[in-house]
């Protein structure tokens, strides 16, 4: 089944303390991206990645990381995750054919730091 | 990106043709109208899309008036599960920016 699947779904964590959250596709797409979702903001682009070792920054790229080692996976990295990072996070992916390619979403990340 | 205007909510009765309304006034183009859904926290899934023809798929329909400037989704028959928050976007490049979206409420 093609999808895009996000590991851990709900994590809690605590200031400062370096956590990973996984994004992988099984749709060989070029194009992935991180958005968080936080009330009354919707949704905000973090980082995104065109393809393999090709990453830059959204509208909100402040305390996260990411990496694009290999295509199918996009890892969101907080090197030390403070509270105001609480939020939902999701992964999305489509082709890179055009820019109107479809984005498909992974299920969220809700993240909890203390 | 063209910024899209939504009622902030709207309620449907179950097995009747939902409408939902949004304007881009500001649209250019060469930018294309999108609608997504989100249910309940979930990702957001993608129901349709288009730039000046009226398309339609498994899912909806979607209008878009001559000039541009607006658009309309039609769920043609709603189900309880079609209750989500319907988002409106434009877009032009890969990044896709959400806004408060419409909260659809289908009811029994």
């Amino acid at each position: 089944e093609a999808q895009v699947t996000q590991n851990p779904r709900y994590l809690i964590t605590v200031t400062g303390k370096k956590l990973t959250v996984t994004c992988s596709q099984n749709m060989n797409h070029e194009y992935m991206s991180w958005y968080r979702q936080d009330p009354g903001l919707g949704l905000r682009q973090i980082y995104y990645s065109m393809n393999v070792e090709v990453t830059d920054k959204g509208d909100v790229p402040e305390g996260y990381k990411v990496s694009r080692k290999e295509k199918r996976n996009f890892p969101l990295i907080l090197e030390s995750p403070s509270p105001n990072q609480t939020s939902l996070y999701f992964c999305a992916s489509s082709l890179q054919r055009s820019r109107q390619e479809t984005q498909y979403f992974g299920p969220g990340t809700r993240l909890l730091v203390l | 990106d063209a910024k899209t205007t939504q009622p902030p909510s709207m309620d449907c009765a179950e097995g009747r043709a939902a409408n939902l309304p949004c304007n881009h006034s500001t649209i250019s183009g060469n930018e294309y109208v999108y609608w997504y859904r989100q249910i309940h926290s979930q990702g957001p899934q993608y129901i349709i899309h288009g730039l000046k023809n009226n398309e339609t798929n498994e899912m909806a329909s979607l209008i878009i008036t001559e000039d541009r400037k607006s658009s309309t989704l039609i769920l043609p028959h709603a189900t309880l599960r079609d209750t989500a928050v319907y988002y409106c976007i434009v877009r032009i490049d890969y990044k896709l920016s959400f806004g408060a979206g419409t909260t659809v409420t289908v009811r029994a």
